[in-house]
């Protein structure tokens, strides 16, 4: 009974190739999150969308584009992938009038 | 501009002592601090939380300290177990839809 979903686990892929990471919660939460956490593990917000309206772009380039086709399901697809964007990507939701978040457990993504 | 500044980068704790680490903010706005806990391969998860009415919160052998004047929290962890070895990062809630993760303390507690 996984709260909070992510897929694939490990993705390896090639510079300029284009990858999607899926992220899917069942706790009924309305607000879902993309974080991306580098080598030194910082952890930092890419992404807040509330009931599918996407509320935070925190500057992430345009290569990066989250969608949500409904409450319950956040996934990221990610074009002409670079070097730069090898990271783990962390997925998240939480409820309302609540600011603590379930995550999941991650997506390692490594561009060669 | 890093708006919450966390301390120690790496902690080593004999099983049984207190672990403490700290963190700093600096927009008087925030109104949630949580603290997060991540072992090695998983996703951070919520360990306790306070907001900025409260200067204590204790759950079980976790105390989260505030103290709104000087701008700061701990963690405070007491009975220290090789368990509790992971890595902890403290985070502030921004308002809106924004939480705002420190840069993360590694614990070890040796047996």
């Amino acid at each position: 009974d996984t709260a909070v979903s992510q897929t694939p686990k490990y993705l390896v892929t090639q510079m300029g190739n284009d990858k999607s990471i899926k992220c899917e919660q069942n706790l009924g939460h309305d607000t879902m999150y993309w974080y991306k956490q580098d080598s030194k593990k910082f952890l930092k917000i890419m992404f807040s969308y509330n009931n599918k309206e996407l509320i935070i772009n925190e500057t992430v380039p345009n290569r990066f584009s989250p969608k949500s086709p409904d409450k319950a399901h956040l996934n990221l697809h990610i074009n002409s992938l670079e070097l730069g964007d090898s990271a783990v990507y962390f997925c998240a939701s939480s409820p309302p009038g609540d600011y603590g978040y379930t995550f999941g457990s991650g997506t390692r993504l490594t561009v060669v | 501009q890093q708006q919450v500044k966390q301390s120690p980068q790496s902690l080593i704790v004999q099983k049984g002592g207190i672990s403490i680490i700290n963190c700093a903010y600096e927009n008087t706005a925030f109104d949630y601090f949580p603290w997060y806990q991540q072992f090695p391969g998983k996703g951070p998860a919520l360990l306790i939380a306070i907001r900025p009415d409260v200067s204590e919160k204790k759950e079980g052998r976790f105390t989260i300290s505030f103290n709104k004047s000087a701008k700061q929290f701990s963690l405070h962890i007491m009975d220290s177990q090789p368990g509790d070895s992971a890595t902890y990062f403290c985070a502030v809630h921004t308002g809106g839809f924004k939480t705002i993760f420190g840069a993360g303390t590694r614990l070890f507690v040796k047996a």
